[in-house]
């Protein structure tokens, strides 16, 4: 157990809706990252949140945004959905300390289907 | 700029055999090396990484892996394949002074009783 937990688990959505995510953990990281991971792919980088402000942004446009709350919480938003937008998504939590911070936790992900 | 090539999307051993998935990387700085286990509708498990320590790193469930630098390479092992270790698994690689993780495209592994 990562203690990393997201909601919802599944949701379904048509094109040119918006949508949000949303993660959350036991305890405080500073850290937090998204992923996007479309089926028989691996996850792809979105973006990572320290501190409640974005400091990298993998290959998506601005319709992918995020937040990071004072209490470490995250949500993903994503507006004007595409099909191509369907997909599994995961946020990833890294370790404050020492050598855990060169490891992500991941939550178990919210699978997005859009009609 | 990094990358990770996984050979072979899906791999089948029998029960109790050896598990060997393959995964070789770029980078242009000395990486962190994962592998992550992913069982159907679930998120990512983390099973070891390397952090430029030893080069031999051993993780849950039995599984090793080995960092070699003169291959690039940073395949998983296990000596006995057990049925519950039929899963998706993932190789990634994260760049020193990075943010993110890079991972491949994964690795279906089939037990067979």
């Amino acid at each position: 157990e990562t203690g990393v937990t997201q909601s919802p688990t599944h949701l379904i959505k048509t094109r040119g809706q918006q949508v949000t995510l949303r993660c959350s953990s036991q305890s405080g990281h500073n850290t937090v990252s998204w992923y996007q991971q479309a089926l028989g792919q691996g996850p792809q980088f979105i973006f990572q949140y320290y501190r409640e402000e974005e400091n990298g942004r993998g290959n998506f446009p601005p319709r992918f945004s995020g937040l990071q709350f004072p209490n470490y919480s995250s949500e993903l938003n994503v507006n004007a959905l595409e099909l191509d937008d369907s997909a599994l998504y995961l946020c990833a939590l890294r370790g404050d300390l020492g050598v855990l911070q060169e490891t992500q936790y991941f939550g178990p992900g919210t699978r997005l289907l859009v009609l | 700029a990094q990358s990770v090539t996984q050979l072979g999307s899906h791999v089948s051993v029998s029960e109790g055999a050896l598990v060997l998935l393959r995964c070789n990387y770029s980078s242009s700085v000395p990486p962190y090396l994962f592998w992550y286990v992913q069982y159907p509708n679930q998120g990512l498990q983390l099973l070891l990484k390397y952090t430029s320590a030893a080069t031999l790193v051993k993780g849950i469930n039995g599984f090793e892996a080995e960092f070699k630098k003169s291959e690039t390479s940073f395949h998983l092992t296990k000596p006995s394949a057990h049925m519950s270790d039929a899963a998706e698994y993932f190789c990634a690689v994260r760049e020193t002074g990075a943010n993110n993780l890079f991972f491949g495209t994964g690795t279906r592994l089939t037990v067979i009783p």
